[in-house]
């Protein structure tokens, strides 16, 4: 499977706390993004991290890149009540279909008031 | 400027009957893409399409025909359903140049009795 596998596939805090998830992949990539998709909705893009970089930054979203390490993960800080979702990575590999994205199975997030 | 519309948003069928998930958007994407998400297993490409009379399948294509007549549609036919094509169905646009996000529609929930 192409496809990008998140870690923890749930994950229960209080609001106030910082969320960490993450995403291991098998192939190379052009690059690599995260979506949110609350309950019963679409999916919306969060943010995207480009092969040669390491690190960025969205609001209260940090995502990292280890390309050695095939990993990255999503990093959501002062969670809010609001940030209930799966959120669900997905890769553009090399060599694949331009376009084509490959997604993960999820990490379900619920943020407790 | 509406993105990308999916319609019906619900659907009953019998087995053995036939439909058409419609898709449209509005923002000259070339990529056009179906969806489908179940429980467990995260999203999986049933079919996409890089320009107006070109189509391809992705990982389940099996039961399932598409047609790009125009840039803005991207209809998904099920010509027989059956039970195991109960799921939740998205579809997803993008720019090819300049590689980045997908938009997705809000999802069609058909249920196969």
């Amino acid at each position: 499977s192409q496809q990008g596998e998140e870690d923890p596939q749930a994950l229960s805090i209080q609001e106030g706390e910082n969320a960490t998830m993450n995403c291991s992949y098998k192939t190379s990539i052009n690059n690599l993004q995260w979506y949110r998709q609350n309950s019963g909705r679409g999916l919306v893009h969060l943010i995207l991290i480009r092969s040669n970089e390491r690190e960025k930054h969205s609001g209260r979203l940090r995502v990292t890149l280890d390309t050695s390490k095939k990993s990255s993960s999503l990093l959501i800080t002062a969670s809010r009540a609001a940030d209930t979702a799966s959120y669900f990575c997905a890769t553009e590999n090399r060599g694949s279909t331009l376009g084509r994205l490959y997604f993960g199975r999820g990490t379900q997030l619920t943020v407790w008031p | 400027n509406a993105g990308v519309t999916q319609t019906p948003k619900f659907q009953v069928l019998k087995t053995g009957q036939s439909m058409t998930l419609q898709c449209a958007q509005d923002m000259n994407h070339e990529y056009m893409s179906w969806y489908r998400q179940d429980p467990g297993m995260g999203l999986r490409l049933i079919h996409y399409s890089v320009g107006a009379g070109i189509t391809d399948q992705g990982e389940v294509p099996n039961g399932y025909n598409v047609s790009r007549s125009t840039t803005e549609d991207f209809p998904l036919r099920l010509l027989s359903a059956a039970p195991s094509q109960t799921s939740v169905y998205f579809c997803a646009s993008r720019r090819l140049l300049n590689t980045g996000e997908l938009f997705f529609g809000e999802g069609s929930r058909l249920t196969v009795l």
